[in-house]
């Protein structure tokens, strides 16, 4: 069973930039791919993009186009998430969560990440 | 982008009741959707995937059913650790969508 451990707590000035990791332990890294989803405060699930590291293949929601980032290092089994321009709205939990299909197809979200807090404030 | 809809925000009940919770899609997946259970604190689990399958370790108690645009999650029998966030996600297209969440409180 893989397991998803994500890099600590972050805060941020507006306009800056953060880097988010997840090391992948366990399983089959390469294969499958790794979506990234956020959540603010008391707020619901937001899916932001994905990777399948084995083509370094990205998939990105419209919304976060042009300011997220995501990508994959085989040799070591770690996902990044970057997302820059950062504003008050982007604090949040920010998980990365491993497919359940070992395809590049969208998918269902199995193995989750502990999550990362990232907070904007000035 | 296909909006899932969960109409009930909150649900209240006691243990050992039946829990249902429903998600209607904007538009057909046909079976492509998922169940999840959030915790506070937690990140979220799945439970269910393509409308009716049990993720692994999940209890009988959890089932999904419905296809097209109209899916329903049932709890057979609450558990004092079933009160929790539940969220359904497509995976028809992208980008992956999740509905708004239904909370299942303790009457």
């Amino acid at each position: 069973q893989v397991q998803l451990v994500q890099s600590g707590a972050e805060v941020k000035k507006p306009g800056s930039s953060v880097r988010v990791s997840c090391r992948a332990s366990g399983g089959t890294f390469s294969s499958y791919s790794i979506s990234w989803v956020r959540q603010a405060p008391g707020q619901g699930l937001e899916w932001m993009g994905d990777i399948t590291p084995i083509f370094a293949k990205t998939n990105y929601a419209q919304r976060f186009q042009g300011r997220v980032t995501i990508t994959a290092d085989k040799s070591t089994g770690t996902a990044y998430m970057d997302l820059n321009s950062l504003r008050s709205e982007d604090t949040a939990i920010y998980y990365c969560a491993r497919h359940y299909y070992d395809s590049s197809g969208p998918d269902y979200l199995y193995s989750w990440g502990q999550g990362t807090l990232v907070t904007v404030s000035s | 982008d296909i909006v899932l809809t969960q109409s009930l925000d909150t649900l209240s009940l006691s243990p050992g009741e039946r829990a249902t919770l429903s998600c209607r899609a904007s538009q057909s997946i046909g079976r492509y959707l998922a169940w999840y259970q959030q915790k506070p604190g937690q990140a979220p689990r799945l439970l269910i995937y393509d409308a009716s399958n049990r993720a692994t370790g999940i209890p009988a108690r959890f089932s999904g059913s419905g296809s097209g645009t109209d899916f329903t999650l049932t709890i057979s029998s609450l558990e004092p650790e079933d009160f929790a966030v539940y969220y359904c996600q497509q995976r028809s297209n992208w980008p992956l969508t999740f509905g708004g969440g239904t909370k299942v409180e303790i009457k």
